[in-house]
């Protein structure tokens, strides 16, 4: 079957730099997504891998394995505004998304 | 430019009534979604549109029904319903293109009671 495995909810302080992980498992691989969700809104792009590697951007960093199907998605320099829910999705062989449950981020002063 | 559009943004329902949810988009894209999304869950595919004209069946059909009769729009149908349907709705669309980003509409707030 295809899933998406990224952790409940994670806690870091203001200015510290947290890692969320993703593992996933789908039927051909076209890439795999990052989102940000706030609490009552919709879910806002962040990245997209489909090549191994670390992308980069701004405070946001994105790396994948796809031999490991393994993504994470690092912040830096965190601020009280990324208390979010980040969402991990990998796009299968028909282009559907495969959704993980969320991951909640709360960010303490 | 509006991007994604749904309405409306909030409804209440009787059980057994029927109403209707709108998208959409003004970007010209190819694909669309209607997901629903509850607490502690990830996002489940309702039913999705490669095109003008076609529909398919996601992970949780059952209950709904949708229409693109234009490619700009993609329509949900609750048939009768029902309180496990009480959830926020969320419209996408994308290109199709790989990599391309998703969009998604701001969310329609149902509850059945």
């Amino acid at each position: 079957g295809q899933n998406i495995d990224q952790p409940t909810e994670m806690t870091a302080t203001e200015g510290a730099i947290v890692q969320i992980n993703c593992t996933y498992q789908t039927s051909g691989f076209n890439g795999l997504f990052w989102y940000q969700q706030h609490a009552g809104e919709a879910p806002t792009f962040l990245s997209y891998n489909v090549l191994d590697g670390l992308e980069e951007k701004g405070r946001f960093s994105s790396f994948l394995s796809r031999s490991k199907g393994y993504s994470y998605l690092l912040l830096k320099e965190l601020q009280m505004k990324d208390s979010a829910s980040y969402l991990c999705a990998a796009m299968d062989s028909n282009y559907q998304l495969i959704w993980g449950a969320g991951t909640k981020l709360i960010i303490k002063p | 430019n509006a991007g994604v559009t749904q309405t409306p943004k909030f409804r209440v329902l009787k059980t057994g009534q029927s109403m209707t949810l709108l998208c959409a988009q003004d970007m010209n894209h190819e694909y669309m979604y209607w997901y629903r999304q509850d607490p502690g869950m990830g996002l489940r595919l309702i039913h999705y549109s490669v095109g003008e004209g076609t529909t398919a069946k996601g992970e949780v059909p059952d209950g709904y029904n949708v229409s693109r009769l234009k490619k700009q729009n993609f329509l949900l149908g609750l048939e009768s319903a029902a309180p496990s349907q009480t959830s926020v709705y969320f419209c996408a669309s994308t290109s199709g293109i790989e990599g391309n980003t998703i969009y998604f509409g701001e969310g329609s707030w149902l509850t059945v009671v």
